[in-house]
């Protein structure tokens, strides 16, 4: 069965340090995959998504990247954080077919 | 532009009643809509789907209804449980595109 695992669950940075949240997903090969944020009162907004390797789409210009090294791992990362970066990430995978996306635990936080 | 609107916030409902939860979309390019269910600081789970050629699809207490016409579909749960209390997210997606839009979510709870 596919398993999805997102690291750290939760996270305390200061402000204008560097930022990496990994995600991996196991047991499907070639997946999409996405992040998302959830801020308070804006629902989930995604911010990037990959349909392969080394192939990255951006929704939302901010200070964040994404990085597909491998087929099954997704990166976030900032070089330096801002306050407004706060907030509860979340990374989800889907198959090229199928509608429904699952979505990992997530990972809190919070820049000070 | 919000593509997916939840214009409700919150619901509360007595336990044994339904519970209807309402999303609108505004692209007629949609062409699938789903619902998660998220629990505080845990990633949303993959509730009921419908796609844009049906009107209904049921899973046990949860029924989707797509009004297509109107660009609205609901989530009914019958009968509700004070375990169904979570937010709600409305989804959808369609076309070339790998995106899933997200609505902002409802907070239903669920009194004993």
């Amino acid at each position: 069965s596919q398993t999805i695992h997102q690291w750290p669950a939760t996270l305390v940075q200061p402000v204008g340090s560097p930022l990496s949240l990994e995600c991996t997903v196991e047991g499907t090969s070639n997946p999409n995959l996405y992040w998302y944020r959830q801020a308070a009162g804006r629902g989930l907004q995604l911010l990037f998504y990959s349909v392969g390797i080394g192939q990255i789409s951006s929704e939302v210009p901010q200070n964040l990247s994404a990085s597909r090294p491998q087929d099954r791992q997704f990166i976030l990362s900032s070089k330096k954080l801002l306050l407004s970066d706060s907030g509860f990430y979340l990374c989800a995978w889907r198959t090229s077919y199928d509608t429904e996306a699952f979505f990992g635990q997530g990972t809190r936080l919070t820049v000070v | 532009d919000q593509q997916v609107k939840q214009n409700s916030p919150s619901l509360s409902v007595q336990e044994g009643r339904i519970s209807i939860l309402n999303c609108d979309y505004t692209n007629s390019m949609f062409d699938y809509f789903l619902w998660y269910k998220k629990y505080p600081a845990e990633g949303p789970t993959f509730l009921i789907s419908i796609s844009s050629i049906k009107d209904k699809n049921e899973d046990g207490r949860f029924t989707v209804f797509l009004n297509k016409s109107a660009k609205h579909l609901s989530l009914h749960i019958v009968p509700s449980q004070p375990g169904d209390s979570a937010v709600y997210f409305c989804a959808a997606g369609g076309g070339s595109n790998y995106k899933l839009t997200f609505g902002k979510g409802t907070l239903l709870t669920v009194n004993p």
